[in-house]
């Protein structure tokens, strides 16, 4: 099955900065989605982004399907921010079903 | 609407007792997902159910059974439960496998169990 693999796998940050979380795969996908687990355990979808670059907010997300990997980015950070970030691919070779990588886990300090 | 519900939020068992997790989505989605989350791994796909009718294993399916009881409701069983299926277990739904379009996603709380 497809392979996908996230860094870094630890985030620390002060409140304020900017960050990049990254997703490699190693198949072709027609879909990939980032979500946000937060400290209580809620997962979120944050974008559903096969390609192409989203922004919502103080978050982007830019998918380049032909060299396999995402981007996730983080500005001017906030403590809410906290939790851990994964992304999700749904491939051929995976039937579909969503298949998550091991996730980022950011801290971010006031 | 409640998205995906998900019963109990917390279990502790013993280890050869067995449990039923509830999981029941009000948005009409045709596709429904059990993964268990353990420190460090990620969430790893246990069963799916691609629409009303099937069921199909996933990475992890020993030690597990599930029902599509119907398009709404979707329950994993531990029939004898071991120590090393101490997880958290989340329920997701999605509009349809495969789907050619957006179709993300939709989490339940989760259920956090503990096998003593």
């Amino acid at each position: 099955g497809i392979q996908v693999e996230q860094s870094p796998p630890d985030l620390i940050l002060q409140e304020g900065a900017n960050s990049t979380l990254r997703c490699n795969f190693s198949d072709s996908v027609n879909n990939l989605q980032w979500f946000h687990q937060n400290p209580w355990g809620q997962l979120i979808n944050l974008f559903y982004i096969p390609s192409g670059t989203k922004q919502n907010g103080r978050l982007s997300a830019t998918t380049v399907a032909t060299e396999r990997y995402s981007l996730l980015y983080i500005s001017s950070s906030q403590t809410t921010d906290s939790g851990v970030y994964f992304c999700a691919v749904e491939s051929w070779g995976g039937s579909y079903i969503p298949t998550f990588g091991r996730g980022t886990s950011l801290i971010v300090h006031p | 609407n409640a998205g995906v519900t998900q019963t109990p939020k917390f279990q502790v068992l013993k280890t050869g007792q067995s449990m039923t997790l509830q999981c029941a989505q009000d948005m009409n989605h045709n596709s429904m997902y059990w993964y268990r989350q353990d420190p460090g791994m990620g969430l790893r796909l246990i069963y799916y159910s691609a629409s009303e009718g099937t069921t199909d294993k996933g990475e992890v399916p020993n030690g597990y059974n599930v029902s599509r009881l119907n398009k709404r409701e979707f329950s994993l069983r531990l029939e004898s439960a071991a120590p090393s299926q101490t997880s958290v277990y989340f329920c997701a739904s999605s509009e349809e496998v495969g789907f050619i379009g957006y179709s993300p996603l939709h989490f339940g709380n989760g259920t956090r169990l503990t096998v003593t």
